[in-house]
């Protein structure tokens, strides 16, 4: 069974640029969460989507933005970078109503 | 808004020793989950927490879950150089939503 995946893995981007994250889910979850990892304020949510429609949203500015497509697929966008973006983003694979939490492995993210 | 807390943030562990991490978190929820994390990994799923008075183990590990008190508690038991890692506890939210401690450091010594 596969596991979730997320790429690229690594990225460095320069200030103002934006990029895309991509996360595959397991087959067959329909719910994926993101959450931004950094040193000095840990792990937190930016969003979920479930079905094709955000369901939930973290505290974080309009910069920050994802969908998902039909198959479950998901992908958040960066606009306008900034040095401080720079952060692990993990996305997680969820059947949702149902517990159980599978996180892909990251991409690393680097603002320049 | 949830809150969790974890503590110590630092633990440095004998080899053959115990310990406990502590996770406490400030309003009530059925479902508590610890996760493993290596340097520059992801996170590994260790245990998922349901209900009060849930137990879980996994080799030297043991989780266990006080609804009551919403406290969670991680024992590691003669502790050895492979558990050296980033511990994390996450306590969901009633929207579905992982609000997680900021984890605890072990690293393990001979």
């Amino acid at each position: 069974k596969a596991g979730v995946t997320q790429t690229p893995r690594y990225l460095i981007k320069t200030r103002g640029q934006q990029v895309t994250l991509s996360c595959s889910p397991i087959s067959g979850h329909r719910s994926v969460s993101w959450y931004q990892q950094t040193p000095g304020q840990g792990l937190q949510f930016l969003f979920e989507y479930f079905s094709e429609t955000q369901r939930n949203k973290g505290n974080f500015p309009g910069r920050f933005s994802g969908r998902q497509f039909s198959n479950s697929r998901s992908e958040m966008n960066v606009s306008t970078l900034e040095l401080g973006d720079s952060a692990l983003y993990l996305c997680a694979s969820s059947p949702r109503g149902v517990y159980g939490y599978t996180f892909g492995s990251g991409t690393r993210l680097t603002v320049v | 808004e949830l809150k969790v807390e974890q503590n110590p943030l630092f633990l440095s562990m004998q080899e053959g020793k115990n310990y406990t991490i502590y996770c406490n978190y400030s309003t009530t929820s059925d479902r508590l989950y610890w996760y493993r994390q290596d340097p520059g990994k992801s996170l590994e799923s260790l245990f998922v927490l349901l209900s009060n008075g849930a137990v879980k183990q996994e080799g030297r590990l043991m989780a266990s879950l006080d609804t009551k008190a919403r406290l969670s508690t991680l024992h590691i038991t003669a502790a050895v150089h492979d558990l050296s890692a980033t511990y994390f506890c996450a306590v969901e939210d009633s929207w579905g939503k992982l609000q997680f401690g900021a984890g605890t450091q072990v690293v393990v010594t001979p």
